[in-house]
């Protein structure tokens, strides 16, 4: 089956760290550029960062840049996000998501279900 | 940051009729379009991209037209299965953003 299956999040106090997992299979991972996107609790999706298919190049968004890392280990099939400094409106539930297009455009084809990272003291 | 605002908030339709989602770019994005489908509790789904190519499995009842600053997501038929939040996103502009979604409910 072809799917994305994250894992990791958990009740964090500000200032703390975090990494998330994602584990990909059915697919050739280290094919794909992939990313992760945040959906904070009843609001809207915001993209947060992403990885080249061969781990080469990454991009954040602003409000993660210089707190968050992104990598991935395509002989494990798996992507990671390490999550330092978290603050409160960290909270949301992350999803990784597979991206057909690569440098051409950054849509998503595959979502995992995602993981919920809390962060509050 | 381009803005990507979506109407209305909620669209109440009754089983077998039309539904049309409106999603407007606060500058063009030429065709690089998307749409998602998030149902409660579960991942979103890609319905559409390049605007108006239908991701693989989405059925006929779903299309996307739309180029520049202005998209719209027709559903011809609403089935049961389709009351959920509809999400737009660009992938022009960096960095890549969402509209707020557009909640299709049963009327």
């Amino acid at each position: 089956e072809v799917q994305l299956v994250e894992s990791g999040g958990d009740l964090v106090q500000p200032g703390r760290s975090l990494r998330l997992s994602c584990a990909a299979s059915g697919f050739t991972f280290s094919n794909y550029w992939v990313h992760w996107v945040r959906q904070a609790p009843g609001k809207g999706l915001v993209w947060v960062s992403r990885i080249k298919d061969d781990g080469s190049s990454t991009s954040y968004a602003d409000s993660v840049k210089d707190r968050f890392t992104i990598s991935r280990d395509n002989a494990k099939n798996t992507l990671y996000l390490q999550m330092n400094s978290l603050r409160a409106e960290d909270t949301a539930v992350y999803y990784c998501a597979r991206d057909p297009s690569g440098a051409a455009g950054w849509y998503f084809d595959l979502w995992g279900r995602g993981t919920l990272v809390i962060v509050s003291s | 940051e381009l803005v990507m605002t979506q109407s209305p908030a909620t669209l109440s339709v009754s089983p077998g009729e039309r539904a049309t989602l409106s999603c407007r770019a606060s500058q063009s994005v030429s065709s690089n379009l998307a749409w998602y489908q998030q149902q409660p509790g579960q991942a979103p789904r890609l319905l559409i991209y390049r605007t108006s190519t239908r991701a693989a499995g989405i059925p006929a009842r779903f299309s996307g037209s739309g180029s520049g600053t202005e998209f719209t997501l027709t559903i011809s038929s609403l089935q049961s299965e389709d009351f959920a939040v509809y999400y737009c996103q660009q992938y022009n502009n960096w960095p890549r953003t969402f509209g707020q979604g557009t909640k299709v409910e049963i009327k």
